[in-house]
């Protein structure tokens, strides 16, 4: 089945530093999202982004579908940042099932 | 907010036990998808329906069962549970049939003791 790989699994940055979080997967995919998970448990949607470039804030992401990855860009953190993204993938020919990496914990300290 | 509600938020119960949680899409969104949340299995997908139809499967144990009624709402129901049932339970839901944008909702957390 489709492989969905996040890098780094743990982050940890001081308050106002940038960083970047990567998603591979191993197959073509229609649909991609990131989601943050914060301390409280709660899944919150970022993007929904199979391709291209979309900016909210301080966050942005990339999606390059033919190279296989996705990048979620976090500038000038903030405590509230923390918690664990998940990137999620819908395989282009698959059981209708959204894969998701294993995450990427962040921790920023003030 | 998503405006996918689900209920209960918690809930602990004994091994053996049977429990009912329940999850209300988003205004519009005719698919709902179930999701589990172990320490050790990472999110895994169970069930979807659509319209009241199931439409996929994922892991879902044969102990656990799904329905979708006509107002949309879904009812995930767990039965003979074990103490490796532990987990959050979510709740995702989205406009069509393929996945297109999920909406999660809060989750429900499940102890057995």
């Amino acid at each position: 089945g489709i492989q969905v790989e996040q890098s780094p699994p743990d982050l940890i940055l001081q308050e106002g530093a940038n960083s970047t979080l990567r998603c591979n997967f191993s197959d073509s995919v229609n649909n991609l999202q990131w989601f943050h998970q914060n301390p409280w448990g709660q899944l919150i949607n970022l993007f929904y982004i199979p391709s291209g470039t979309k900016q909210n804030g301080r966050l942005s992401a990339t999606t390059v579908a033919t190279e296989r990855y996705s990048l979620l860009y976090i500038s000038s953190s903030q405590t509230t940042d923390s918690g664990v993204y998940f990137c999620a993938v819908l395989i282009l020919w698959g059981n209708n099932d959204m894969r998701f990496g294993a995450g990427t914990r962040l921790t920023v300290k003030p | 907010d998503s405006g996918v509600t689900q209920t209960p938020k918690h809930l602990i119960t004994a091994t053996g036990q049977r429990v009912t949680l329940r999850c209300s899409p988003r205004s519009g969104d005719l698919s709902v998808y179930w999701y589990q949340q172990s320490l050790d299995q990472g999110l895994q997908f169970l069930i979807q329906y659509y319209n009241g139809e199931e439409r996929a499967k994922g892991n879902i144990l044969e102990r656990f069962s799904a329905q979708q009624f006509p107002d949309l709402h879904s009812e995930l129901n767990l039965s003979s549970l074990e103490l490796g049932d532990s987990a959050l339970y979510f709740c995702a839901s989205s406009v069509g049939l393929d996945a297109g944008e999920l909406f999660f909702g809060e989750g429900s957390r499940l102890t057995v003791l």
